[in-house]
């Protein structure tokens, strides 16, 4: 089963206001990468974390990657419409760092 | 390149039958994932390849669901025989190397009546 546990599930937010979900593995990851799937459609790459602590950014996202290589998140600034979507983490979790296990996902929707 | 080409986009069949989904991952890359999708259970990884040779299949659901890689530019999931647990939408994706991004197809709907 899944190993990368997403909070929350759902996120309901009005344009303009903030959001930001996490992303917790049960054990110490090498790396971290973040996909948005945009309804109906597929998993596209957003950005990849590797060092402990690092700290991202992409326009209106923030990406952080936990000291400890466990967890992380992604906070988005001033939400807009554009952003719907469910954002998955995913990682080399399982033992094998060729592997990449997606996370539960938090599904976004932002009301106009 | 034309990116993660997925056959058929939609497939519609009948419980008992056989249902073969078919990928083209991206020319170079060495790595190919297939993934399937639902609300209960999210993005599942079946079964993944490296350099053709599969690496994982411990997320195969049972031995109804078989994969191949034959080559570099193709591999096929098999589902047979078919049951209606087993609608879902069903991903490919490929990536050039370890710990580089990968590259979804546009996906395979598969529903089973």
């Amino acid at each position: 089963g899944q190993q990368v546990m997403q909070i929350p599930q759902y996120q309901h937010v009005q344009e303009g206001e903030d959001f930001t979900t996490y992303c917790n593995s049960s054990t110490t990851l090498s790396n971290i990468q973040w996909y948005k799937q945009r309804p109906g459609g597929h998993p596209v790459f957003l950005i990849q974390l590797v060092k402990s602590g690092e700290v991202k950014k992409q326009k209106r996202l923030t990406f952080q990657f936990g000291e400890a290589k466990k967890n992380s998140s992604l906070h988005i600034t001033a939400t807009q419409t554009t952003d719907v979507g469910t954002y998955f983490c995913a990682g080399p979790v399982g033992g094998s760092a060729r592997q990449l296990t997606f996370g539960s996902g938090t599904q976004l929707t932002v009301l106009p | 390149d034309a990116g993660v080409i997925q056959s058929p986009r939609h497939e519609v069949t009948e419980m008992g039958q056989e249902v073969t989904l078919r990928c083209k991952p991206i020319s170079g890359h060495d790595y190919l994932f297939w993934y399937r999708q639902t609300m209960m259970r999210g993005l599942e990884l079946l079964i993944y390849f490296n350099n053709n040779v599969p690496i994982d299949d411990s997320g195969m659901p049972e031995d109804r669901f078989s994969a191949k890689m034959p080559n570099a530019s193709f591999s096929t999931l098999k589902i047979q025989p078919s049951e209606p647990r087993d609608s879902a939408v069903y991903f490919c994706a490929s990536r050039g190397g370890m710990n580089t991004e990968a590259f979804f197809g546009q996906g395979t709907r598969l529903t089973v009546v």
